[in-house]
């Protein structure tokens, strides 16, 4: 069963515009991460944010966790054409405990 | 250095064959994970290991899927036989201590049961 859940599925825009995907989640956490997988690849990295925090940057990436509502948002701005992938969220439930994965929001940026 | 390498990339068999998938994780990484992805979904794990010890294998279908990882280092997962559900992509990744929980995936194996 996957804990996280994207919302769109699918997202399309145009390069320069900005991008936001949300993640909502059923249990608490010890932090949630978000990925970035291109067409054919591995899963990538993107930024951590701990349960603790409300706000994280990284570049072009923003990140927002809300505990309350169980819930966080992923910020990409001033999109370009090589930020289409899909975008997952994972929810880490602390030491000992496997990542979790969403199904992921499919991001298509138009040049 | 060397990401997370794995092989082969793609595979097709016919249903009822056996198959084997390699994953070498990023030099001194102890915890090892395999993920299964099925098409537009996110990666579901099937077996995590800590060092040469399997620590959690609860969604790992043990009746035609077996993984080891003998020496702490790279590992094998094998299904057999192969049913027509298994077609998807099969990742591994490592960290270097479940206590991070950051992730290093390999580019995966993308598996095909005719």
């Amino acid at each position: 069963s996957q804990q996280g859940e994207e919302d769109p599925q699918a997202l399309s825009i145009q390069e320069g515009e900005n991008a936001t995907m949300n993640c909502s989640y059923k249990t608490s956490i010890n932090n949630l991460q978000w990925y970035r997988q291109n067409s054919g690849r591995g899963l990538v990295h993107l930024i951590l944010i701990r349960s603790n925090e409300r706000e994280k940057h990284s570049g072009r990436l923003r990140v927002t966790l809300d505990t309350s509502k169980k819930s966080s948002s992923l910020l990409i701005t001033a999109s370009r054409a090589a930020d289409t992938a899909s975008y997952f969220c994972a929810t880490d439930l602390g030491y000992g405990n496997k990542l979790v994965f969403g199904a992921g929001t499919i991001l298509r940026v138009k040049s | 250095e060397a990401g997370v390498v794995q092989s082969p990339r793609y595979k097709i068999i016919e249903k009822k064959q056996p198959v084997a998938f390699w994953c070498n994780p990023i030099s001194g990484h102890n915890t090892l994970y395999w993920y299964l992805q099925n098409l537009g979904q996110g990666p579901e794990l099937l077996i995590r290991y800590e060092n040469e010890e399997a620590v959690d294998d609860s969604q790992l279908p043990k009746d035609r899927f077996s993984a080891e990882r003998l020496k702490g280092v790279d590992s094998t997962l094998k299904i057999q036989p192969a049913e027509l559900g298994d077609s998807a992509v099969y990742l591994c990744a490592s960290t270097l201590n479940s206590g991070a929980n950051v992730l290093t995936f390999g580019a995966g194996s993308r598996l095909t049961v005719l």
